[in-house]
């Protein structure tokens, strides 16, 4: 089994709705990020928490949020989803020297 | 902030040949880390560098972290197919605090 399973691995939605990708790890890591990547731009982070009680905006947060139910769970949603969000999503982990980090396998999602 | 620029964006290679790719930063990086991507995958770790004019081989690659701190190097000797994937150059953002920053990628293709 994965360290970091994302769910779903994939999905299509329209263009105004709500979507929730979701992250849990099995690693005990206290820190946990949202990445997005775009062919050509590599990967950039959203958002980024180092334990429950702590959320922090990454590079791109605008249009994003996330929600840190327990130390192994860290959701990310856009609630109004347009299509220039259509990319492929990490959800990653790192100890507490956050030099190392483990991503998931990714969740594609596409925004018509 | 922090930029990591990589080079080249891709490299079309015969099956056998050495691979050369580095990364450069604006800024000066305490840890460099090489990550792989395989084709529907996550980034992987591959190497992490943490002292300036270290050279560090993980089977047939090897890094080196730059002695000015700006700069990294991954070499892949005689290159087999399954090699193919995306490289990614990252640094800690912040001193490590902030997760790290990525360079765009090095596609590696590898022609039979």
């Amino acid at each position: 089994d994965a360290d970091v399973t994302q769910t779903p691995r994939n999905r299509i939605t329209k263009t105004g709705k709500r979507i929730m990708l979701e992250c849990s790890q099995t690693k005990g890591h206290d820190r946990m990020y949202w990445y997005r990547q775009d062919p050509g731009l590599g990967l950039r982070l959203i958002y980024y928490s180092f334990d429950v009680k702590d959320i922090n905006k990454g590079e791109i947060s605008d249009g994003y949020s996330v929600s840190r139910q327990a130390q192994a769970k860290f959701s990310l949603s856009l609630e109004s989803a347009i299509p220039n969000q259509t990319a492929l999503y990490f959800c990653a982990t790192s100890d507490g020297s956050g030099n190392t980090i483990y991503f998931g396998e990714g969740s594609w999602l596409t925004v018509v | 902030g922090q930029q990591l620029n990589q080079s080249p964006q891709s490299m079309f290679i015969q099956e056998g040949e050495d691979v050369s790719m580095n990364c450069t930063s604006s800024s000066i990086f305490n840890t460099w880390l090489w990550y792989k991507q395989d084709p529907g995958e996550g980034p992987v770790l591959l190497i992490a560098l943490y002292k300036a004019g270290e050279l560090t081989s993980n089977g047939r690659l090897t890094a080196q972290f730059g002695i000015t701190r700006k700069d990294s190097f991954l070499n892949i000797s005689a290159s087999i197919p399954s090699d193919v994937g995306i490289y990614f150059c990252a640094g800690p953002t912040g001193g490590g605090a902030d997760g790290l920053t990525f360079g765009k990628g090095t596609h590696l293709i590898i022609q039979p």
